[in-house]
């Protein structure tokens, strides 16, 4: 069974272009989370998808940022315009039940503003 | 609102000596998890803490959980240089809760000297 992958696995952009990040995740899992590992700092949750329904986007941190699930299968975060606070390392986990089962995470994104 | 401390930040062992990283929360939190991550890679799971007093071993790996105390360890035996990794601990919010997101403590950087 595939794990859940993430692309690109780096990705480096100007500041004020526009990024969008994959996740796949692992098949039937309808669970699919999004977080954020800042530079030295906690890894922060930034929203949850119950296939193709937002769940929780409390974490997102402003409207820049855009994550879609279309069709419930992956999902895509798209950053526009990208600012230098943005760099950072991406994650997505899937799950396949809400209630308290285990997250499968992918390898992250990690992307650099500059 | 679950917030969760992780100490130290960074820990330098030599072979063959114990060690224990620290993990407090601050509410109830259903859950306790244990992840590993080598640079560029995912976070892996290691152990999955259900209850008061449970412990869990693997290897030269042993994780334990307080739910009074909000406290859970994770021990190092005997360390050995494969061990040198990041490690994260993540408490999850009440099953039956909107969203279980985890919450991430700042991760434990282990670094492993012959």
């Amino acid at each position: 069974e595939a794990g859940v992958t993430q692309f690109p696995s780096h990705s480096v952009i100007e500041k004020g272009q526009t990024v969008t990040l994959r996740c796949d995740p692992i098949s039937g899992h309808d669970n699919l989370y999004w977080y954020r590992r800042v530079m030295g700092k906690e890894i922060k949750f930034l929203l949850h998808f119950v296939k193709e329904s937002k769940q929780d986007e409390s974490g997102m941190p402003n409207n820049r940022f855009l994550a879609e699930r279309t069709g419930g299968t992956y999902s895509t975060l798209k950053v526009q315009p990208a600012e230098l606070e943005d760099s950072g390392v991406y994650f997505c986990a899937s799950s396949r039940r809400t209630g308290g089962t285990e997250a499968f995470f992918g390898q992250g994104t990690r992307l650099t503003v500059v | 609102e679950l917030k969760v401390e992780q100490n130290p930040l960074f820990l330098s062992m030599q072979e063959g000596k114990n060690y224990t990283i620290y993990c407090n929360y601050s509410t109830t939190s259903d859950r306790l998890y244990w992840y590993r991550q080598d640079p560029g890679k995912s976070l892996e799971s290691l152990f999955v803490l259900l209850s008061n007093g449970a412990v869990k071993q693997e290897g030269r790996l042993m994780a334990s959980l307080d739910t009074k105390a909000r406290l859970s360890t994770l021990h190092i035996t005997a360390a050995v240089h494969d061990l040198s990794a990041t490690y994260f601990c993540a408490a999850q919010g009440l099953v039956g809760g909107a969203t279980n997101k985890l919450i991430f403590g700042t991760g434990t950087l282990l670094a492993v000297q012959p």
